[in-house]
């Protein structure tokens, strides 16, 4: 049982280049999620989704685009990337309902120069 | 809008010793208050949580107790062990809100032999 899978695990960008973050899970969870993680900022909920073909914007939404057409795959795009996207990218996805636990990636830490 | 506060940023103690992670929230229509603890490279994983009809919840050596009219809640880990350390973040969320939690900026802890 794979659980939350994210790749890559590393990635250097130049600013204003586009790429696009996977996540995959095998657990059947409707709930998907994708924070950043800063240090002194804790996690941040970038954008979130309840279930495919639907998503919404989370506290940091800007500068970041979903879509969710299957229920296994939230993949997150960055359109034009800033050095301010650097960050420790987290994908987590649950059960909904009951406040489930979330089920953590291990992260993809991007760079922007 | 920082609506999770934590507190101390760090923290070292010696085996056996009794880590105290404090966190504070704003807004009093949270209603569910988990604890996810991260080891480096990987994804925060839930250690505990606890609803605020309750005032203290114990799971092995790790207890929260809450302070509903101080909007205050805290971890204690009894008899610290070396594979303890890692960060601890704490975290609150609504029922019904679906799986959308705001996190605090996260407590890194050592524990020393």
């Amino acid at each position: 049982n794979a659980g939350v899978t994210q790749t890559p695990k590393f990635q250097v960008l130049k600013t204003g280049q586009s790429m696009t973050l996977q996540c995959a899970q095998d657990m059947n969870h409707e709930y998907m999620s994708w924070y950043r993680q800063d240090p002194g900022m804790g996690l941040r909920l970038i954008h979130y989704s309840v279930g495919a073909g639907i998503t919404d914007q989370g506290e940091v939404p800007n500068g970041y685009n979903v879509s969710r057409s299957t229920t296994e795959d939230f993949p997150l795009r960055l359109l034009s990337a800033a050095p301010s996207q650097t960050s420790v990218y987290f994908c987590a996805s649950s059960r909904t309902g009951g406040n489930s636990p979330l089920h953590f990636g291990n992260g993809t830490r991007l760079t922007v120069t | 809008q920082q609506q999770v506060k934590q507190s101390p940023q760090s923290l070292i103690v010696q085996k056996g010793g009794i880590p105290i992670i404090n966190c504070a929230y704003e807004n009093t229509a949270f209603d569910y208050f988990p604890w996810y603890q991260q080891f480096p490279g990987k994804g925060p994983a839930l250690l505990i949580a606890i609803r605020p009809d309750v005032s203290e919840k114990k799971e092995g050596r790790f207890t929260i107790s809450f302070n509903k009219s101080a909007k205050q809640f805290s971890l204690h880990i009894m008899d610290s062990q070396p594979g303890d350390s890692a960060t601890y973040f704490c975290a609150a969320g609504l029922t019904g809100g679906g799986n959308k939690l705001t996190f605090g900026t996260g407590t890194q802890l050592k524990v020393e032999l």
